[in-house]
C-alpha cells in the first residue's frame, strides 16, 4: 500500500516558534505538495515541489517555507508561528501534477498556534 | 474567488436516505473529482470524471459539462458514509487545480 506519513496528527506551538511539519512519501513520487484546510475555505495549496530542491510558491505562501532535500521528504517550515495559521495541513504527493486522482494524502496535522 | 462552489456545507440524514451533493464550477476543466476525507483527516479519491456517469457500490457521479455542474449520490446511506465530501476540478492548464469547501455528511442511525 502506498503511504504518505505526517509525523504529527496534532501539535501545540506558541506564537513566535519555529515549527517543522515532516511529510515523507514511499512511492518514489516526484511531486509533493503541502495544503492547508480550512473551515469554510477548503484545502488551500500552500507550496508543492516537483523535484528534489525545486518548489514553486502555491496560492497562500506567506509565512511558509519549504524544504525537499530528498525526493521522500517535504517539509512545511512556519518561520515564526502565529495564531493565524492555526489550522489542518495536509501533505500529498503524486506522479502527476495535474490530476487529483492518483494523489495519495497524508492523514493530516492539525496545528494549533497559542 | 471560489472556482468550485459546493451545496449543502452541512448535511444530516437518516440511515438509508438518498443523498446528493452538488457541485458547481466557473472555470474549463479536463477533469472534475469527488473525494472522501474522514473524520481522522485523510483524504481518497471517489471519481474522476470528465463525462457522464460513474458507478461505485452506493455511490454514483454523474457531470454535465455543459451546465459545469456535477453530483455526487449516495443510495441507502450508512452511518460508515459520515464524512466530508470534497469536490474538486483539474484545470486545462498543467497544474491548475480547485478544491470546493467540502460538504460534512453527518448519517444517523
Amino acid at each position: 500500500d502506498v503511504k504518505v506519513t505526517q509525523s504529527s496528527r496534532y501539535l501545540v506551538k506558541r506564537t513566535g516558534e519555529k515549527v517543522f511539519l515532516e511529510c515523507v512519501q514511499d512511492m518514489d513520487h516526484e511531486n509533493m505538495f503541502w495544503y492547508r484546510q480550512d473551515p469554510g475555505l477548503g484545502l488551500r495549496l500552500i507550496y508543492f515541489s516537483y523535484d528534489v530542491k525545486m518548489k514553486e510558491k502555491g496560492d497562500i505562501p506567506e509565512g511558509y517555507s519549504v524544504s525537499r532535500e530528498k525526493k521522500e521528504r517535504f517539509s512545511l517550515i512556519l518561520e515564526s508561528a502565529s495564531t493565524n495559521q492555526t489550522s489542518m495541513y495536509l501533505c500529498a504527493s503524486s506522479l502527476w501534477t495535474d490530476r487529483v486522482y492518483g494523489y495519495t494524502f497524508g492523514s493530516g496535522t492539525r496545528l494549533t498556534v497559542v | 474567488k471560489n472556482e468550485v462552489e459546493q451545496s449543502p456545507q452541512n448535511l444530516t440524514a437518516q440511515e438509508g436516505e438518498f443523498i446528493t451533493i452538488n457541485c458547481s464550477y466557473s472555470v474549463g476543466i479536463s477533469a472534475l473529482h469527488w473525494l472522501q476525507q474522514h473524520p481522522g483527516g485523510g483524504i481518497v479519491s471517489l471519481f474522476m470524471l470528465s463525462s457522464g456517469k460513474k458507478k461505485h457500490g452506493r455511490l454514483i457521479a454523474t457531470i454535465n459539462i455543459q451546465e459545469k455542474h456535477s453530483s455526487l449520490h449516495i443510495t441507502a446511506s450508512h452511518p460508515r458514509d459520515s464524512a466530508v465530501y470534497i469536490c474538486a476540478v483539474s484545470g486545462r492548464e498543467g497544474n491548475q487545480f480547485y478544491f470546493g469547501t467540502g460538504t460534512s455528511l453527518t448519517v444517523i442511525p
